[in-house]
């Protein structure tokens, strides 16, 4: 079992609608981070966070660390949105290397 | 552009042959992170950096394969005798201690 699993594999959705994305995670964290992959292999940074709720723009994320879940939120979703997601986490005492999950493939049609 | 660089950005190699990437981090970044990504797979972890000392290797990181970081700024990792199976993005990162993590745009490693 990998120590950071998503959900789901994959999605497809319209413009204009609300996605959530999951990660649970198995081992103590000290940060859980959400990054953004376009095809060509970029990846971005989204959110970094060891507690509660934050939110940019569009997107919020959020981590419940009792229960090892985090979920990323988009409203009012846009074809540029169309992405993979990946949730990874700094295992306590790992001085921040990152273990990732497998991602998530968002498209977002018109 | 002061974000990190990654060269080559592709680079296509036969069996057996020797390659070695660079990375170049954000300036004042003093952690650099070396991680591999094959396809449809999240990355994974293969070594990281403090200024010079390298601090961590995974067990992915087999003896065919080297990381230097000789003045603390740039980065090489170098695959000796290249089989198929380290067809993959290498992806390096860099980060101020434990704050958030910048990425080059990854060199794509083809072993014929």
């Amino acid at each position: 079992k990998n120590e950071v699993e998503q959900s789901p594999q994959n999605l497809t959705a319209q413009e204009g609608e609300f996605i959530t994305i999951n990660c649970s995670y198995s081992v103590g964290i000290s940060a859980l981070h959400w990054l953004q992959q376009h095809p060509g292999g970029g990846i971005v940074s989204l959110f970094m966070l060891s507690s509660g709720k934050k939110k940019h723009g569009r997107l919020i994320a959020t981590i419940n660390i009792q229960e090892k879940h985090s979920s990323l939120h988009i409203t009012a979703s846009h074809p540029r949105d169309s992405a993979v997601y990946i949730c990874a986490v700094t295992s306590t005492g790992t001085a921040s290397k990152l273990t990732f999950g497998t991602g998530t493939r968002l498209q977002v049609t018109l | 552009d002061t974000g990190v660089s990654q060269d080559p950005r592709h680079k296509i190699t036969k069996r057996g042959q020797n390659v070695t990437f660079r990375c170049d981090p954000i300036s004042e970044h003093n952690r650099l992170y070396w991680y591999r990504q094959t396809l449809g797979q999240g990355p994974e972890f293969l070594t990281y950096f403090q200024n010079e000392a390298q601090l961590e290797k995974s067990r992915l990181l087999s003896d065919r394969f080297s990381a230097e970081r000789p003045k603390g700024s740039f980065s090489t990792l170098e695959i000796q005798r290249t089989e198929q199976g380290d067809s993959a993005m290498y992806l390096c990162a860099s980060s101020l201690t434990s704050a958030t993590q910048y990425f080059g745009p990854g060199t794509r490693l083809t072993v014929l």
